[in-house]
């Protein structure tokens, strides 16, 4: 079945600092990749959706590249800032299973001073 | 803009015991979703609703049950609460059920069983 993989559970970093998340996924067809994130007791909010163009998508400074070839869709910021803190989901949906999304185990980002 | 709203956000049950989680959204979307997050899980698809009075089983749907009773809300059942069970849910919707991707969650209800 369709699965994603973040191989990282937890990520510590130093403020400045470049920021890559890794998001890996096996699908038999071409889904849709997406990073949700989730700040210290509140709701996960989408942060960044793939688009079927291969424009590259950007919020808030993050940017992400959906590469084919190699089934990923790292998650990149340039510069790590404190209130980058949080967790972070990679997930897929495929066209023709509608809204449904398939979730990767989540990675923790700390940014520290 | 809308708002999920999950109640209650704290819910401590006893072993055996059934309980329930509710779910209310105001944007008038037609699909509305339940979630189980667990650390180095992720999120876990336990029943989702494409439209009002239908009901799909998720990944994850045996010891649970749910409801669509109108197009703003969506319950969950635990049918049979387990010992030391600590997970929390997330209720989430989106605009319809082609609409890939864009979900809204709410802050979730965190479930402790004693």
């Amino acid at each position: 079945g369709d699965s994603v993989t973040q191989t990282e559970g937890l990520v510590t970093l130093t403020e400045g600092l470049p920021v890559m998340l890794n998001c890996t996924y096996q699908s038999t067809y071409s889904p849709f990749l997406f990073w949700y994130v989730q700040h210290l007791n509140e709701a996960p909010k989408l942060l960044l959706k793939s688009f079927t163009d291969n424009k590259r998508p950007e919020h808030q400074g993050f940017h992400a590249t959906l590469h084919k070839s190699s089934s990923s869709f790292h998650l990149q910021k340039s510069s790590a800032q404190l209130s980058d803190s949080a967790l972070y989901y990679c997930a897929l949906s495929l066209a023709h299973a509608g809204a449904k999304l398939t979730f990767g185990g989540g990675t923790r980002l700390t940014v520290r001073p | 803009g809308g708002i999920i709203t999950q109640t209650p956000k704290f819910l401590i049950g006893q072993e055996g015991q059934k309980l329930t989680l509710k779910c209310q959204q105001n944007f008038n979307h037609d699909t509305m979703y339940w979630y189980r997050q667990d650390s180095g899980k992720g999120l876990r698809l336990i029943y989702y609703s494409i439209t009002e009075n239908d009901l799909q089983k998720g990944d994850l749907s045996e010891g649970y049950d749910a409801s669509r009773e109108k197009k703003s809300s969506f319950s969950l059942t635990v049918t049979s609460a387990q010992k030391n069970e600590m997970a929390v849910f997330l209720c989430a919707s989106s605009i319809s059920w082609g609409e890939a991707g864009q979900l809204y969650f709410g802050e979730g209800s965190k479930l402790t069983v004693l």
